[in-house]
């Protein structure tokens, strides 16, 4: 199994910019997440989603849209490009709720927006 | 709103060193999980507690829920090192069982 998925690696963008993160797994499990992490933090949870065609905010979710047409995918969009997202994003999956279940993390994506 | 403080920010340790590390937060959590991240990596779970008091090992790594329920700890012993990397504790948030996470405890291990 390759387990949690994330492309791109890395990317820079231009203030203004769209993009989309895209995330996949492969277990099959209910719960996806989207978090940034900024230098010398910790994870801020952006969007979560509890199933197919179910998604909801996190703590940080301004600038950012979700989808979850699929069990297995859960893209992240950026619209409009700012210098303040500059972060590294991590998908990540559970089969139950996080904070009773592991979470599985992808590679992380390393966004710059100049 | 819900905090996640985690002390010390980082450690220079030696080898061979035992570690300790702490959590703590300004409300009460029902359960505590412990994960590390290596460099370029996503984070894994370490360890996670249920219960105000419980003491759970994973090798040589030991945590404990704290029994006021607003701190925890993870404690390494003989590090090695592969234990380099940046320790995270989380808590689910009172409005929707997400996580919240600490800032991170980052352990290097001096040469």
């Amino acid at each position: 199994n390759a387990g949690v998925t994330q492309t791109p690696k890395f990317r820079i963008l231009k203030i203004g910019q769209s993009m989309t993160l895209q995330c996949t797994q492969d277990m099959n499990h209910n719960y996806m997440y989207w978090y940034r992490q900024d230098p010398g933090m910790g994870l801020k949870l952006i969007y979560y989603s509890v199933g197919a065609g179910i998604t909801d905010k996190g703590e940080v979710p301004n600038g950012y849209n979700v989808s979850r047409s699929t069990t297995e995918d859960f893209p992240l969009r950026l619209e409009l490009a700012a210098p303040s997202q500059t972060s590294v994003y991590f998908c990540a999956s559970s089969q139950y709720r996080g904070h009773t279940d592991t979470q599985y993390f992808g590679p992380g994506t390393r966004l710059t927006v100049l | 709103g819900q905090q996640l403080n985690q002390s010390p920010q980082s450690m220079f340790i030696q080898e061979g060193e035992d570690v300790s590390m702490n959590c703590t937060s300004s409300s009460i959590f029902n359960t505590w999980l412990w994960y590390k991240q290596d460099p370029g990596e996503g984070p894994v779970l370490l360890i996670a507690l249920y219960k105000a008091g419980e003491l759970t090992s994973n090798g040589r790594l030991t945590a404990q829920f704290g029994i006021t329920r607003k701190d925890s700890f993870l404690n390494i012993s003989a590090s090695i090192p592969s234990d380099v990397g940046i320790y995270f504790c989380a808590g689910p948030m009172d409005s929707n069982y997400q996580l919240i996470w600490g800032a991170g405890t980052k352990l290097i291990i001096k040469p």
